[in-house]
Parts: C-alpha cells; sequence; structure tokens
C-alpha cells in the first residue's frame, strides 16, 4: 500500500493561534485526500475531501473558513486548523487515494492540543 | 442509518484464530465489504476487501455469506500486535468515501 506522513505527530497551540498539519503521500500519486478527526473514544469523523489543484469539499457541519484545507500537488495537503479553540484538541488523521485501487490509506495522524 | 452491526468488543486467545462477525443486511449489490483496523494513537490500516467471493490475503481471510448480509474477518493466528479496533465497512466502489462506524475492540490475551 501507499506510504503516507504526516507532520508534525504531536503539536500544541494556544487558543487563538492557527496550526499547519501537513499531508504527504511517499510513494503514490494521491488524486483525492481526505481529512478526517477523532475525538477520545469516538470513530474517524470524515471533515473533507479534496481533489488536486480544486477546492476541497466539507462535510456537513465542518467550517470550511476555520479549516483551510490546500491540495497542491499530487504529494501533499495541508489542513490549517485557524483560530484554534480547546475543543478543536482532536487526533487529526488524512488519508490518501486513486491510481489503479480504490483503497484509502492513512497517515499516521496528528495530535492536536490546543491550551 | 449504520449500514454495518459489529460487536462491541471482543477477547481472543493468542495463537488463536479470531474471527470478527459483522452484519450488513441491506448491501446493495455493488457495495464493497472492506476492513480496516486502528491499533491505539496510530491511523487506520486496511486489512482487505471482496464484493461476494472470500478473499484472502497475507492478514487475514473475508468470509462473505451466499445472501452478502453478512460477513466474517478471520485473523488465522492472533498476536498481542492484532489489539486494535476493526471496522466494517461496507462502501460503493464509485465513492472514495469511507464511513467509520464504531467498530469491534479486539483485545488479544497471552
Amino acid at each position: 500500500g501507499a506510504v503516507v506522513s504526516q507532520h508534525p505527530s504531536r503539536v500544541i497551540c494556544k487558543s487563538g493561534t492557527s496550526v499547519k498539519i501537513e499531508c504527504r503521500s511517499l510513494d503514490f500519486q494521491a488524486t483525492t485526500m481526505f481529512w478526517y478527526r477523532q475525538f477520545p473514544k469516538q470513530s474517524l469523523m470524515l471533515m473533507a475531501t479534496s481533489n488536486e489543484g480544486s477546492k476541497a469539499t466539507y462535510e456537513q457541519g465542518v467550517e470550511k473558513d476555520k479549516f483551510l484545507i490546500n491540495h497542491a500537488s499530487l504529494t501533499l495537503s495541508t489542513l490549517t486548523v485557524t483560530s484554534a479553540h480547546p475543543e478543536d484538541s482532536s487526533f487529526y488523521i488524512c488519508s490518501v487515494t486513486g491510481g489503479r485501487s480504490y483503497e484509502q490509506y492513512f497517515g499516521p495522524g496528528t495530535r492536536l492540543t490546543v491550551t | 442509518d449504520a449500514k454495518t452491526t459489529q460487536p462491541t468488543s471482543m477477547d481472543c486467545a493468542e495463537g488463536r484464530a479470531a474471527n470478527l462477525p459483522c452484519n450488513h443486511s441491506t448491501i446493495s449489490g455493488n457495495e464493497y465489504v472492506y476492513w480496516y483496523r486502528q491499533i491505539h494513537s496510530q491511523g487506520p490500516q486496511y486489512i482487505i476487501h471482496g464484493l461476494k467471493n472470500n478473499e484472502t490475503n497475507e492478514m487475514a481471510s473475508l468470509i462473505i455469506t451466499e445472501d452478502r448480509k453478512s460477513s466474517t474477518l478471520i485473523l488465522p493466528h492472533a498476536t498481542l500486535r492484532d489489539t486494535a479496533v476493526y471496522y466494517c465497512i461496507v462502501r460503493d466502489p464509485n465513492d472514495y468515501k469511507l464511513s467509520f462506524g464504531a467498530g469491534t475492540t479486539v483485545t488479544v490475551r497471552a
């Protein structure tokens, strides 16, 4: 399967600041990338879908102005949490798909803590 | 509406086969059954998928009933590293999205 990395793996930021999370597909041209959020003891919730070179599609209830997604290339997507608040503290996970198969390959996740 | 139903949790003995059931009684004719697992504090890992035939790979086997209303994921020789949450997901082949339910928390015990 595809190798997907995320950076940083953990980040702590102060309330009101913005934080950027990178998702890289290391050996796979990802035409589509997904961003998920997972709160403690809960399942993954899809936040948005992004296709390379076009605007992301956000799921209902996800604020597009708060969670900025950029998918500038086939190997890189970024999620920026703007004006972060403690309730944004969560585990953020990206996944990639594309090519001949329909499997999604997930990154290791980024633990965001907003103080 | 949940498309799949899985037991909340199950324990397995190390070295024994682990059989994880999943009900998907409303599955459509062209929808696939996918299995992923998530080890604590990591991203999900793809295990296997199938449409109607049984499938096997280096990680597991997938047995789908003839009416496709249920399936079983089989881990042939469970190890402690197989402790994870296992998700059974039904997916339309034309839709990349995956909808994760609560999954089954599998604990492999020595």
